[in-house]
């Protein structure tokens, strides 16, 4: 089946706008994770959604950045005011949390360049 | 603090050498390491599962808990394996801590 799928690939903009991110995981994982790739800060983990439960924010930077997913399934990472330091590549992951274990499976990403 | 740590930015060999990318974990409950791989162009995809125990493409990672360890191993290095490697570690909340990355260059 189809893997994780993000888009835009690339999206530019310029500092003080707004932007959403969004992210189609796989069919019937029930978690959902975001997390940023930058060249300061490596691998940050932002945001987790796991079924109906309250999401795990705790990875937010500020209170710019949100994330909602609706039905269970998409995801939209909105960041407002974008700020350069913002720039980075968005990484969605999606899981089917099991008592086995989890397996993370990687979107392509959004490469964002702020202005 | 829940951290991973990889010393080498930079890993470089020549083919057919043996290859050890390092990776060390500090966390305080049960560990559940992964060691992740991103290709030229390609996007970050799983490699190995400390509870797995599988070889993957020849490569093999034991979790040392006495040394909160988790090294990756392959005997003999081929010029495919060139990539950036992430060693990762799951938290009890399912989030995953990445180290810093480590980018293996096999040399012909």
């Amino acid at each position: 089946g189809a893997g994780v799928s993000q888009s835009p690939s690339n999206k530019v903009t310029e500092k003080g706008k707004d932007v959403e991110l969004r992210c189609d995981p796989i069919s019937g994982h029930t978690a959902l994770y975001w997390y940023r790739q930058s060249l300061g800060q490596g691998l940050e983990f932002l945001i987790y959604f796991q079924g109906n439960s309250a999401p795990d924010k705790s990875g937010l930077p500020s209170d710019r950045f949100s994330a909602e997913r609706t039905g269970g399934s998409v995801s939209t990472l909105t960041i407002q005011r974008t700020q350069q330091e913002d720039s980075a590549v968005y990484l969605c992951a999606s899981s089917l949390l099991s008592r086995s274990g989890d397996t993370q499976y990687f979107g392509p990403g959004t490469r964002l360049t702020v202005l | 603090a829940q951290r991973v740590t990889q010393p080498e930015k930079l890993l470089s060999v020549f083919k057919g050498a043996p290859v050890e990318l390092k990776c060390n974990y500090s966390y305080s409950g049960s560990p559940e390491l992964f060691w992740y791989v991103q290709y030229s162009r390609q996007r970050l995809q799983l490699l190995l599962r400390h509870i797995s125990r599988e070889s993957i493409k020849g490569f093999t990672a034991d979790l040392n808990k006495g040394e909160t360890s988790f090294h990756l191993k392959k005997p003999f290095a081929q010029e495919e394996d060139s990539a950036m490697y992430y060693c990762a570690l799951r938290t009890s909340s399912y989030k995953l801590i990445f180290g810093s990355g480590t980018r293996l260059l096999v040399r012909p």
